[in-house]
């Protein structure tokens, strides 16, 4: 099959504190990512997406930035709860096609 | 709205048998694809769903197969059931082709 997922790195941070996930994408054609958190015996929740045309793009409580140089994502969480304790996922879509492809599952762990 | 179902949520099979999961999209949304999830490969493409016609298949073999219903529902079958089928399937709908797309639950597959 076609996707990243062999090795599962975890981020361990203490409540009320901000975390930052990475992700580093594989297609420089690519032209529009989402973040999806999920969380155990659950399916994968959209959090925020942006476009190749931004560079930075802000929720409640997240921003994602995109650095298109480097080909790099990367998802901030303000204030970390216990509840954003879950697995984080990229994913992007090139231009032409109709897939998304999911990089490597990020797992945020909030301790108090 | 309601969002994406998904039946049944936990099913246990022989190797050998075959299998019918389903899948109903958000009210709207044209577009339903499918993913395999495993601990070890991540979330896998399956296919992909846009107005009863398949738009993307990932690399999975013939005995993955899917359809979409003129209701947008989809279904997929997997045949001669191997133990390496064993994970969670999951559906998302879109209301547009690959972007932002919306998860079920999930059905877990467990093969014996």
């Amino acid at each position: 099959g076609e996707s990243v997922g062999l090795h599962l790195p975890t981020l361990s941070v203490q409540e009320g504190d901000n975390s930052i996930i990475n992700c580093a994408y594989s297609n420089s054609a690519s032209d529009y990512f989402i973040w999806y958190k999920q969380e155990s015996g659950k399916g994968p929740q959209f959090i925020i997406d942006i476009r190749s045309n931004m560079d930075k793009r802000q929720g409640q409580r997240v921003t994602v930035l995109l650095n298109k140089t480097v080909k790099h994502l990367s998802l901030q969480i303000a204030a970390t709860q216990p509840g954003d304790s879950a697995v984080y996922f990229c994913a992007e879509n090139k231009i032409g096609t109709d897939k998304l492809i999911f990089g490597t599952g990020t797992r945020l762990q909030v301790f108090p | 709205k309601a969002g994406v179902t998904q039946t049944p949520r936990y099913l246990i099979k022989t190797r050998g048998q075959q299998v019918t999961l389903s899948c109903s999209p958000i009210s709207g949304h044209r577009s339903v694809s499918w993913y395999q999830q495993t601990p070890g490969q991540g979330l896998q493409f399956l296919f992909e769903y846009f107005s009863e016609t398949q738009r993307n298949k990932g690399n999975f073999p013939g005995r993955f197969s899917g359809r979409q219903f003129s209701n947008s529902r989809s279904e997929m079958n997997v045949s001669t059931l191997e133990l390496g089928d064993s994970a969670l399937y999951l559906c998302a709908s879109s209301p547009a082709v690959a972007r932002e797309q919306y998860f079920g639950p999930g059905t877990r597959l467990t093969v014996t």
